[in-house]
């Protein structure tokens, strides 16, 4: 399966916990997502590494939330000090990027299937 | 970014076309539109995206108004496994192309 990948799918943590979050995007791919997803709403963006630079962040990103993508590749999230509010699916997408010199941006996004935190 | 208006729900009956609206009034020149959809439990599955021409692939066709106001995504003959939320949402390359989605339509096609 080439597609975007997370792991584990399911993580279940008690409060103030650390947890670790892996997505391995589509090799080809440049451009790396995360989005959290809270029931019944639509994905919200947290942050988006163009190769290993990240370069955006959302305000909903607090300073417990950290992401990397050492080396372009795979990125990993990681919450510090879990929160019951925090419980949520967190989902990772990957794309192409003809960059914003390039003019106009129609690279599809795939997402991965998810990793749903459940916080006790 | 553009925001996106859906209704929040829709039924259709099997083997029916399924239309679903978004009106996106405030979308500019260089965004395009795209549709997604997710299954329960799963990631959004990309379906389809245009500029201002109506596009056609395996999944649906996509038709956008000539003052890009507003579209339709039309899915043909609607299985029981299209049952999903559908998300439209406007992009281009001054948001970087990180999506901001709504709430979606909730699609039910029912037997």
């Amino acid at each position: 399966d080439t597609g975007v990948s997370q792991d584990p799918r399911h993580k279940i943590t008690k409060r103030g916990q650390n947890v670790t979050f892996r997505c391995d995007p589509i090799s080809e791919h440049n451009r790396l997502y995360w989005y959290r997803q809270t029931l019944g709403q639509g994905p919200e963006f947290l942050t988006y590494f163009q190769n290993e630079a990240q370069l955006e962040k959302s305000r909903l990103l607090s300073d417990r939330f950290s992401a990397e993508r050492p080396k372009g590749s795979f990125s990993t999230l990681e919450i510090q000090r879990t929160e019951q509010g925090d419980s949520a699916m967190y989902l990772c997408a990957s794309s192409l990027s003809w960059g914003e010199l390039a003019g106009l941006e129609t690279y599809e996004q795939y997402f991965g299937p998810g990793t749903r935190l459940t916080v006790t | 970014d553009a925001k996106t208006t859906q209704p929040p729900s829709m039924d259709c009956a099997e083997g029916r076309a399924a239309n679903l609206p978004c009106n996106h009034s405030t979308i500019s020149g260089n965004e395009y539109v795209y549709w997604y959809r997710q299954i329960h439990s799963q990631g959004p599955q990309y379906i389809i995206h245009g500029l201002k021409n109506n596009e056609t692939n395996e999944m649906a066709s996509l038709i956008i108004t000539e003052d890009r106001k507003s579209s339709t995504l039309i899915l043909p003959h609607a299985t029981l496994r299209d049952t999903a939320v559908y998300y439209c949402i406007v992009r281009g390359y001054t948001n970087a192309g990180k999506s901001t989605f709504g709430d979606g339509t909730t699609l039910t096609v029912k037997p």
